[in-house]
């Protein structure tokens, strides 16, 4: 079974905090995504990586930055952290080709104070 | 206009009831269309793929209509277990992301 994993499922940060979140896969995906949910919102695509060191912006890319320097570990980084980036941050993979089946990780509630 | 659109809900029915959810999307050129199943506080699966006209898997049935630009999901006999949040995903061959409905949740009553 493909298994996403995401580096802490609870996490609580004060406003101009540097937040790093990593996300790994063990099924050697090209691709990789990272998502915010919200209530009412639904997902929203932050950045998105298709190859190591390669990355590209997604919908909502503001605040946020990437980084992939493994295949297998996609991270995301909230420069400064914010009150209004608490959400519920997902990450995904795919294999190349298609970007249907998405495989999430278990996602990481980050709550900023 | 929104490019996925759904009923938030909940839809709340019967065990053994018959449920349908619409989802209608604004780009034209979306070929192949998806429904990933969210349950509470954890993360999407995929449930189905929607590449011609439609799907059929056991009790699930979607459906795509392009000229009216929208696709549905269809549950025959629900069941306590289907109770959760319904995501309708058009795919962009162009972008190589999805972009994800903001779901429409469904609670299944015994």
């Amino acid at each position: 079974d493909v298994k996403v994993t995401q580096s802490s499922r609870y996490l609580v940060k004060r406003t101009g905090e540097k937040v790093f979140l990593e996300c790994v896969q063990d099924m050697d995906h090209e691709n990789m995504f990272w998502y915010r949910q919200d209530p009412g919102l639904g997902l929203r695509l932050i950045y998105f990586s298709y190859d190591v060191k390669m990355k590209e912006k997604g919908d909502i890319p503001e605040g946020y930055s990437v980084s992939r320097e493994k295949k297998e570990r996609f991270s995301l980084i909230l420069e400064s952290a914010s009150t209004n980036q608490t959400s519920m941050y997902l990450c995904a993979s795919t294999q190349n080709g298609y970007s249907y089946e998405q495989y999430f990780g278990p996602g990481t509630r980050l709550t900023v104070t | 206009r929104k490019e996925v659109e759904q009923d938030p809900g909940p839809f709340n029915v019967p065990e053994g009831a018959t449920v349908a959810f619409n989802c209608t999307y604004s780009n034209s050129a979306s070929q192949s269309f998806f429904w990933y199943r969210q349950d509470c506080r954890k993360e999407p699966k995929l449930l189905m793929s929607v590449y011609s006209s439609g799907n059929e898997d056991g009790r699930f049935t979607a459906q795509l209509n392009r000229a009216s630009q929208y696709i549905s999901l269809l549950i025959r006999d629900s069941k306590l277990s289907d109770s959760a949040t319904y995501l309708c995903v058009p795919l962009d061959t162009g972008r190589r992301a999805l972009t994800f409905g903001s779901g429409t949740r469904l609670q299944v009553q015994p």
